[in-house]
């Protein structure tokens, strides 16, 4: 149980390009979903949290208007990387837990990530 | 803010050896600690989660241990296997603040050889 699908795995775009990459729960509702930013040998690092229905909170130093945060329904939450740039090539993963607030026991499940390459 | 420290940062071991991998925070005050398994390419796999109140939890050969008192976490893995191989993340959610967020360490990168 608790599987987190997250696509595409791999994407190579042109500079300029906007991508879009999903993160499903597929068997469980995801009241709260995060998105990690991961660089090499590197720990990830959280950009953003959403709870489903609301806006997404960012953490200090991420662009919003960048980094498009969705989470429209308890098992979808999308994350559009706007007008990509090589800067932004890095490995993104999206976590999903169960359970509302901030003080949840329930863990986190993580999505298998993104490997994002902008050319 | 939390600081999450793990060391070794690589550890290779032959088939069958008992190990140990060490996690340390820095703010003692946190909700629960979680470890994580990550292979190369790949998101986070969950390991087990301790409760600030427990001292240990257990799952198959792996067991995780908790002093909150002195920001300390084991994983012990018995009977290592080749495919226990890869990058094992601690991470804390603190209690204080902003409590609903995981801070991880960089990880331990264990390579298990037959």
């Amino acid at each position: 149980g608790a599987v987190v699908s997250q696509h595409p795995s791999w994407v190579i775009c042109k500079s300029g390009t906007s991508v879009k990459i999903e993160c499903r729960s597929l068997d469980f509702q995801a009241t709260t979903m995060f998105w990690y930013r991961q660089f090499p040998k590197q720990s990830l690092m959280l950009m953003a949290t959403s709870n489903e229905g609301s806006k997404a909170t960012y953490e200090q130093g991420v662009e919003k208007d960048k980094f498009l945060i969705n989470h429209a329904s308890l098992t979808l939450s999308t994350l559009t990387v706007t007008s990509a740039h090589p800067e932004d090539s890095s490995f993104y993963i999206c976590s999903a837990r169960s359970g509302g607030g901030t003080l949840s026991n329930q863990p986190q499940h993580f999505g298998d990530g993104t490997r994002l390459s902008i050319l | 803010k939390q600081e999450v420290t793990q060391i070794p940062a690589a550890l290779s071991v032959p088939e069958g050896e008992n190990l140990v991998l060490n996690c340390s925070f820095t703010d003692s005050a946190i909700y629960n600690l979680q470890w994580f398994r990550q292979d190369p390419g790949k998101g986070l796999t969950s390991l087990l989660l301790i409760q600030s109140s427990q001292r240990e939890q257990t799952s198959g050969r792996l067991n995780a241990s908790l002093d909150k008192s002195s920001g300390r976490s084991t994983l012990y893995i018995a009977a290592s296997q080749p495919g226990d191989s890869a990058t094992y993340l601690c991470a804390v959610r603190s209690s204080g603040g902003s409590n609903y967020k995981l801070t991880f360490g960089k990880g331990t990168l264990l390579t298990v050889n037959p």
